[in-house]
Formats: structure tokens, sequence, C-alpha cells
């Protein structure tokens, strides 16, 4: 059963436009949710979280948007450059108590040039 | 300041062999957890240690076994190795201290190969 669902496993984009990576989730505890960027040959690594209490989080030309009645969240990238192609990873975590975070299955993002 | 160390990077098995993983977490980290990634899947939450003890166990059969030891670094034992135990295993760590982020630091992972 996956709690944590990114139904596009792969995304194009032009250099210097929006990427836009959509996630949905199932478990109404999740109370924060992440994502995380891994490039080949590499472990993943943390880009942005978001609060259950919160609708969007900015970080430079990172936005995350949260929107719990309908059990989604999306990533903006804002403008895409080169070095974003990696495999982006959804995943959400209850409360503060551990380090148990679900993931979803990734979405591949190819900037083109 | 070094990041999240594993060791072996790469490793072949054979179905029913044994194998044991290391980590070494970042320097005053003292949480350290591993996670399973199998080919085209996200990452999948196998153990939380948190000053040596076991914090978290998520849906692995009892041949996966872990530890953490005094200088919080952890090994991760796999016991009758089946073909499908064939992935990506990863380390991280955090302080699980302050404000919550979410943030886990992960190694580069130990690729195991069963046969």
């Amino acid at each position: 059963d996956q709690q944590v669902k990114q139904n596009s496993p792969s995304l194009s984009v032009q250099e210097g436009r929006i990427s836009i990576l959509n996630c949905d989730y199932t478990n109404s505890m999740f109370d924060y949710f992440l994502w995380y960027k891994k490039y080949p040959a590499e472990g993943p690594t943390f880009l942005i979280s978001i609060s259950s209490i919160k609708d969007k989080n900015e970080d430079g030309r990172f936005t995350v948007f949260l929107n719990k009645s309908a059990k989604h969240l999306s990533l903006h990238i804002v403008p895409s450059q080169p070095g974003d192609s990696a495999v982006y990873f959804c995943a959400a975590s209850v409360g503060n108590r551990d380090d148990k975070i679900i993931f979803g299955k990734g979405t591949r993002l190819h900037i083109l040039p | 300041d070094a990041g999240v160390t594993q060791s072996p990077t790469h490793l072949i098995k054979t179905r029913g062999q044994q194998v044991t993983l290391r980590c070494s977490p970042i320097s005053g980290h003292k949480s350290v957890s591993w996670y399973q990634q199998v080919l085209g899947q996200g990452p999948q939450f196998i153990f939380q240690y948190y000053e040596k003890e076991e914090r978290g166990r998520g849906n692995f059969p009892d041949r996966f076994s872990a530890r953490q030891f005094p200088n919080y670094s952890s090994e991760l034992n796999v016991n009758a190795l089946l073909l499908g135990d064939s992935a990506l295993y990863l380390c991280a760590s955090s302080r699980l201290t302050g404000g919550y982020t979410g943030e886990l630091f992960f190694g580069e992972g130990s690729r195991l190969t069963v046969l």
C-alpha cells in the first residue's frame, strides 16, 4: 500500500522554465513533507520540507506547496537549471519522533538545453 | 567535515549467505537509520538506532538486524540472503534534536547483489 505516490516517473523541462513535480499521499497522520534529490551513484540529499501547518515553503529557486484537503503537494523549481537534472523523491513522516520517512518512487527530471 | 561513510560500496553474495554492512555517521550525529532501495523504488525504512537503542523498525523479516556502537557507528546484518535482497542499502544520520526538519544525511550506499 503506497502511502506516498509520485505518478510521473519522468519529466522533461526546458532550461530556464518552471519544473513542477507532483506528489499525493494517503496517510492523514503525516505532518511533515519532504523533498529529496538524488544524483546517480550518490545518496539522496535533502532539498526542502514543509510542516502540515503551512501551505507554502520557499527556499531560493525551490518552493513546496501543500494542499492538505487534497492530500497533495508539489515542488516548483524556478528557473530550472541543468544541474537540477536528477531523481526527486517526495517523502513524508509522522511527527518528529524518529527518522522513519516514507518515500515515493521518485520522478526523474530532465532539464533540456 | 566528513559525511556519512558506508562500506563496502559494492558486494556480491550468493543465496543463503550472510552479509554485514557498515556505516559511520557524521560527527555529532547520534541517530543512524538504514534504508533499502530496490531498483525503480524509493528508499524503504528498515531500522533506526538512537543512542545505541533501536528506535524504529520497518516491515522487514527477522533476517534483518542491526546494532549501534558506542561511537554511534552502525552495522546492518542480513542472514539467509534471498535474490530479492539485491538492492542499494542506504545509511542516514541525523542529530534528532532541536527543531525537526526531516533532514537526513545519507551515505552513498552499499550495493548488494545476490546471485
